[in-house]
């Protein structure tokens, strides 16, 4: 079975400092994809990056990129620069391999607050 | 605009009774999904459905229900077998085919009194 594990429940940065987010995953299969999802307080999920495993570079949107270690079964979110507007809970996210539906397998969290 | 909509954002029921939450989408997706989240964790999956007239249980459906009559919409039914129904839930779809993002809704709280 596969399983996201999140270490840092929480996390506090100044503003315009980066920030690493840890997420290691366990699976057997070869194929799966990673994502990862910001939360705000209103509740709904926003999608931020996706990771194949067999890509052979690291996934990189605006100021998020995925620093992805296959090796150690790792997917850490890096925002470079953080703003106000980061304070969030962010999730990784696994999808097993197989056709259909992209069932998604989710960590428990992080909460990151970033101070001004 | 596309997107997914849930109502209602809040929901309170007596215990014992059944209650349905909506969920609608005109993104022309194929998937569709629930999601279960309480308080301090991660989402869980309830059902999932990839196509209408047809859906799978995910890892928690014990005491819930769903149907997919038509494309849009991915009505979830919580039951008075639902041990502890309090929670917040998602709703979410995605494109069948690749590795596509699901995009989630708004959510509904509901609260069982």
């Amino acid at each position: 079975a596969q399983k996201i594990t999140q270490t840092q429940p929480g996390m506090f940065v100044q503003e315009k400092e980066a920030v690493t987010l840890d997420c290691t995953y366990d699976t057997s299969d070869p194929s799966y994809g990673l994502f990862w999802y910001k939360q705000p307080s209103s509740g709904e999920m926003i999608f931020l990056i996706y990771q194949g495993s067999y890509d052979q570079q690291n996934a990189t949107e605006g100021r998020y990129s995925l620093n992805f270690q296959k090796a150690r079964k790792s997917a850490n979110l890096v925002i470079s620069a953080s703003q106000l507007g980061d304070s969030a809970m962010y999730f990784c996210a696994m999808r097993p391999p197989g056709p259909g539906a992209q069932k998604l397998v989710f960590g428990q969290g992080t909460r990151l607050t970033i101070n001004p | 605009d596309g997107g997914i909509t849930q109502s209602p954002k809040y929901l309170f029921r007596k215990e014992g009774q059944n209650v349905t939450l909506s969920c609608e989408q005109n993104l022309n997706h194929d998937a569709m999904y629930w999601y279960r989240q309480d308080p301090g964790q991660g989402l869980r999956l309830i059902y999932y459905s990839q196509i209408v007239n047809d859906f799978q249980k995910g890892d928690i459906a014990e005491g819930y229900s769903v149907s997919r009559e038509k494309k849009e919409s991915f009505p979830l039914t919580v039951t008075s077998a639902q041990k502890n129904p309090t929670a917040f839930y998602l709703c979410a779809s995605s494109r069948t085919s690749g590795d596509n993002e699901q995009f989630f809704g708004p959510g509904t709280r509901l609260t069982v009194l």
